[in-house]
């Protein structure tokens, strides 16, 4: 089974510091990885997704992820937070053959000034 | 519009109610998803079609029953709802189709936020 579990449910950091949010994963088989922004009163946005290509991604935004397998983690970052950036983040992991997503709890990220 | 609209955006329903959630998707997409959005829980798949046929109930109680007449549209039937049952019902849909890949981005709407007294 297919599972991903994000570290803290809160994270906060000052207007133009390192956006560290942690997402682990487990899975018996090469995962498909992503992560959703979600806004207030809006729907999922996808950030961007890990499809066994290079580890390193980069998506909107600023943020990137990189894939490593042997820490079986897809740790979202972004050098410098924007007020923007307040929301909460889900890191999904894709069930193979189906394209199901199983998300994490989220992380809400809190941006002070 | 453009997207994946939901509507109504919000609904307040009694236990002895019968409501219905739209959702209507302007991609050209295949897949259509339910999701239930619960404070402090992940996301959790309630549906899933694919060309209007249902592939995925994840053990859905039957007070929930999903319509999908073709593959731009998505409705949930809701009756004899619980207080438990209120959250945040978001609809996504994704190119799907035939051989539907794994990679499959899926784009989400707004959501319709349900509370049932």
């Amino acid at each position: 089974a297919q599972s991903v579990t994000q570290l803290g449910s809160h994270v906060s950091v000052s207007e133009g510091a390192l956006v560290l949010l942690r997402c682990n994963y487990s899975s018996s088989v090469p995962p498909y990885l992503f992560w959703y922004v979600q806004y207030p009163n809006q729907g999922l946005q996808l950030l961007l997704k890990y499809t066994s290509a290079a580890t390193l991604v980069k998506g909107i935004n600023g943020f990137e992820a990189e894939f490593k397998k042997s820490e079986t983690s897809f740790h979202l970052t972004k050098p410098s937070a924007h007020m923007s950036d307040a929301a909460e983040y889900f890191c999904a992991v894709s069930r193979r053959n189906t394209g199901k997503l199983i998300f994490g709890q989220g992380t809400t990220l809190q941006v002070k000034p | 519009e453009t997207g994946v609209t939901q509507t109504p955006r919000h609904l307040v329903m009694g236990m002895t109610n019968k409501k219905s959630l739209k959702c209507e998707q302007h991609l050209g997409h295949n897949a259509m998803y339910w999701y239930k959005q619960s404070a402090k829980k992940p996301l959790e798949l309630m549906f899933v079609y694919n060309f209007k046929e249902q592939t995925e109930n994840n053990s859905v109680p039957s007070r929930f029953s999903p319509e999908c007449p073709n593959s731009s549209h998505l409705f949930l039937h809701l009756h004899t709802l619980q207080p438990e049952d209120s959250a945040l019902y978001l609809c996504a849909s994704s190119q799907g189709g035939g051989g539907q890949t794994v990679t499959d981005t899926q784009y989400f709407g707004p959501g319709t936020r349900l509370t049932v007294l």
